[in-house]
C-alpha cells in the first residue's frame, strides 16, 4: 500500500463544472496536508493546505480533510480550460518535515 | 528572484559520468529539501537540511548520491557513475523550520537525462 493514494486519471471535466479530486492517506501521524498543481514539465506550485478537520476554501478551490477516515480532497469550482494539470496531494508528519507525496490526478477541463 | 533557484535546468550526461546540481532555497527559509521525479509519478523524497545539517536520507537513496548544504545556505546534490535510471526532474524546494502555515516552494527543477 502506497502511503499517499490518489486516482491517476484522467478526470474530465466540462468547463464550468465542480472538479471533486480525492487522496487517501496510510500514516495516522500525518498533521499537515497540501495540494500542488503541477503542468507538463513544470515544477509543483501549492494551492493550499489544510491543517484541521473541515473545510478551506480560497478563491474556487475548497480542500476538506477527515482525519478520522485518513482523507482529503480538493474541489476545484467553475474549472476552466487553465485548471488542466496534474494534481498532487502530499502530507506531512509535522509542519517542516518532509512531504510524501501521492501519484497525482491529471484533470482535463474541456471547454 | 526571491525564488527557489536551481542550476542548471537541463543535463545531458553519458552514463558513468558524474553530475552535480546546485539548489538556491529563499533566504530566509532553513529548511531545504530535494526529490527526484520521473514521468507520471509524483515527487518521491531524497534528503533534506535544516540549515547545514542533513537531517534525514531517503532509505531508497543509493550511495551514489551525496548531497552537502556547507554554509546552510545553497546546496549540492552529486550523482556519481550515472546509470540510466537516473534520468528524472530533480527538484529542490524550502520551507522556514516548523511555521504552520506556510508552504514548501519548489524550484524549477533539474532535468537529467543519462545516455
Amino acid at each position: 500500500q502506497k502511503e499517499v493514494e490518489q486516482n491517476s486519471g484522467p478526470l474530465s471535466v466540462p468547463e464550468g463544472a465542480i472538479a471533486s479530486l480525492n487522496c487517501t492517506y496510510s500514516d495516522r501521524g500525518s498533521q499537515s496536508f497540501f495540494w500542488y498543481r503541477q503542468y507538463s514539465g513544470k515544477s509543483p506550485e501549492l494551492i493550499m493546505f489544510i491543517y484541521s478537520n473541515g473545510d478551506k476554501e480560497d478563491g474556487r478551490f475548497t480542500a476538506q480533510l477527515n482525519k478520522a477516515s485518513q482523507y482529503v480532497s480538493l474541489l476545484i469550482r467553475d474549472s476552466q480550460p487553465s485548471d488542466s494539470a496534474t494534481y498532487l496531494c502530499a502530507v506531512a508528519r509535522a509542519a517542516g518535515n518532509k512531504l510524501t507525496f501521492g501519484g497525482g490526478t491529471r484533470v482535463l477541463v474541456k471547454p | 528572484d526571491t525564488g527557489v533557484s536551481q542550476d542548471p535546468r537541463h543535463k545531458i550526461t553519458k552514463r558513468g559520468q558524474n553530475v552535480t546540481f546546485r539548489c538556491d532555497p529563499i533566504s530566509e527559509h532553513n529548511r531545504l529539501y530535494w526529490y527526484r521525479q520521473t514521468l507520471g509519478q509524483g515527487p518521491e523524497f531524497l534528503t533534506y537540511f535544516q540549515n547545514e545539517a542533513q537531517l534525514e536520507k531517503s532509505r531508497l537513496l543509493s550511495d551514489r548520491f551525496s548531497a552537502e548544504r556547507p554554509k546552510g545556505s545553497f546546496s549540492t546534490l552529486e550523482i556519481q557513475r550515472t546509470e540510466q535510471g537516473d534520468s528524472a526532474m530533480y527538484l529542490c524546494a524550502s520551507n522556514p523550520t516548523g511555521a504552520l502555515g506556510s508552504g514548501y516552494t519548489f524550484g524549477s527543477g533539474t532535468r537529467l537525462t543519462v545516455v
